[in-house]
């Protein structure tokens, strides 16, 4: 499975925009990019998933490079609640395994 | 309710007496998957399994073990456990075929070894 890269830690003040990137340059034209949160040490929660379109859904927007070499994560309007360490995976058909690399992931500090 | 439950949620132990968390989903989901987590290295994949009577190593399997004699459930089983083995663990599961799909996670399971 592709790789990614992802900044370990960013801030954003409450009610405005977060964009939280990810970069998977080595995907595979049938691999999706998934994204998840954590908030605390829950298990992680699903946010959305893209393949080459952008997606939209009611936690978030998924905004996917036409290349399909990096991805953003955006929270239209950040809340105190979206302080969490947010994972970006690829997964798809095109693996015959079922490994999954999450990496450390992005800790996004909403701030007040 | 669509879930993954993992047993026990929180347990401490000492060296070497054998324990088993277990990891049961009722989504009749395909793909099963175990996985780790340690300060400051995020989630790292114990093993996974592909569907019934197929499990396959991830990054860390040393010192695990699991089956999946049935759908539903994948135990994950510590043989003779060992401090390093201290973490929170966390099993999911995800529809489809392979790997694909969305993941969903269990709660996790806080273990402490002495």
């Amino acid at each position: 499975d592709a790789k990614t890269t992802q900044p370990p830690s960013m801030d954003c003040a409450e009610g405005r925009a977060a964009n939280l990137p990810c970069n998977h340059s080595t995907i595979s034209g049938n691999e999706y990019v998934y994204w998840y949160r954590q908030i605390h040490s829950q298990g992680p929660q699903y946010i959305i998933h893209g393949l080459k379109n952008n997606e939209t859904n009611e936690m978030a927007s998924l905004i996917i490079t036409e290349d399909r070499k990096s991805s953003t994560l955006i929270l239209p309007h950040a809340t105190l609640r979206d302080t969490a360490v947010y994972y970006c995976i690829v997964r798809g058909l095109s693996s015959n395994t079922g490994k999954l690399i999450f990496g450390q992931g992005t800790t996004l500090q909403v701030k007040p | 309710e669509a879930q993954v439950t993992q047993n026990p949620r929180y347990l401490i132990t000492v060296t070497g007496k054998k324990l088993t968390v277990t990891c049961s989903q009722n989504m009749n989901h395909e793909y099963m998957s175990w996985y780790r987590q340690d300060p400051g290295l995020g989630l790292r994949q114990i093993y996974y399994s592909m569907n019934v009577e197929v499990t396959d190593k991830g990054d860390v399997p040393e010192g695990y073990k699991v089956s999946r004699k049935e759908k539903r459930n994948f135990p994950l089983i510590l043989e003779s456990p060992s401090p390093n083995q201290t973490s929170l663990y966390f099993c999911a599961s995800s529809p489809g075929q392979g790997n694909t799909g969305e993941l969903f996670f269990g709660e996790g399971s806080r273990l402490t070894v002495l």
